[in-house]
C-alpha cells in the first residue's frame, strides 16, 4: 500500500537553528499538508499545499515556517529559527483530491525536540 | 465555524467490552468525516471514513462508525475491545479552506484504555 514517507524519524536541535523536515507523498497525490502535535495535545492542522503554491496556512505558520516542493517528489518543512515551542512531532499527509474524500494519507511523523 | 467535538479525553473499558467513542461535528457543508487511530510513539492510522452512501461505516480491526445527520455525529464503535485497542482515537472532519480546497481539522482525540 503506497505510503507517506518522513525523515528524519527524531530531530533534535538547538534552540535559534535552522531544521528541515522532509516529507515524500504518495506519487500520485496532488495535495500536500503539515500537522504539528505537542506533545499530550491535538492535532492542529499548519499548512496546505497545491500546484507549488500555499493554498491555506494557520495562524500558527508564522514567518519562521516555510514549505517547498523542491524536485517535484519532495515536500519540505523548514523551521527558520528553531523556539522551545516548537518541540512537537510533525505530520505529514497528502491527498489525490481537492475535497478529501479518499482519505488523507498520514506519514509516521518526526518528532522535533528543540534543547 | 467547522469544528470537531470528542467527548471523553479518556475512556476506560474491559476487554471484551463495548466501545464507543463519541465524536460530533458542525459543518457548513456535507461533511467529509474520519477516525484516525495513534497507537503509542507512532502515526496517524485511518480507521475509517464517511464520505457519501451508506451511513454506517466499516473499518479496520472491527471498528465502525455511523453518521447520523440529524444529530451531528459519528460515534466510533466496536462490540468487544481488546488489550491492543489501547490507543488516542481521533476523529476529524474534512472542511473547506480559504484556498479553494479542503483541508482536515482533528478533535482533541480520546485516549482509550483497556483493562483486563
Amino acid at each position: 500500500e503506497p505510503e507517506v514517507t518522513q525523515t528524519p524519524s527524531h530531530q533534535v536541535t538547538q534552540m535559534g537553528q535552522e531544521v528541515i523536515l522532509r516529507c515524500v507523498p504518495i506519487s500520485n497525490h496532488l495535495y500536500f499538508y503539515w500537522y504539528r502535535q505537542i506533545l499530550g495535545q491535538k492535532v492542529e492542522f499548519l499548512v496546505s499545499f497545491y500546484n507549488n503554491e500555499i493554498s491555506e496556512k494557520s495562524e500558527i505558520f508564522d514567518d519562521q515556517f516555510s514549505v517547498e516542493r523542491p524536485d517535484g517528489s519532495n515536500f519540505t518543512l523548514k523551521i527558520r529559527s528553531t523556539k522551545l515551542e516548537d518541540s512537537a512531532m510533525y505530520f505529514c499527509a497528502s491527498s489525490e483530491a481537492w475535497t478529501g474524500r479518499d482519505g488523507y494519507t498520514f506519514g509516521s511523523g518526526t518528532r522535533l525536540t528543540v534543547v | 465555524a467547522q469544528s470537531v467535538t470528542q467527548l471523553g479525553s479518556h475512556v476506560s473499558v474491559s476487554e471484551g467490552a463495548l466501545v464507543l467513542l463519541r465524536c460530533n461535528y458542525s459543518s457548513s457543508v456535507p461533511p467529509y468525516l474520519f477516525w484516525y487511530v495513534q497507537y503509542p510513539n507512532q502515526g496517524l492510522q485511518l480507521l475509517l471514513k464517511y464520505t457519501t452512501g451508506a451511513t454506517l461505516v466499516k473499518g479496520i480491526n472491527g471498528f465502525e462508525a455511523e453518521f447520523k445527520k440529524s444529530e451531528t455525529s459519528f460515534h466510533l464503535t466496536k462490540p468487544s475491545a481488546h488489550m491492543s485497542d489501547a490507543a488516542e482515537y481521533f476523529c476529524a472532519v474534512s472542511v473547506p479552506a480559504s484556498g479553494g480546497y479542503n483541508k482536515l481539522i482533528f478533535g482533541a482525540g480520546t485516549r482509550l484504555a483497556v483493562h483486563p
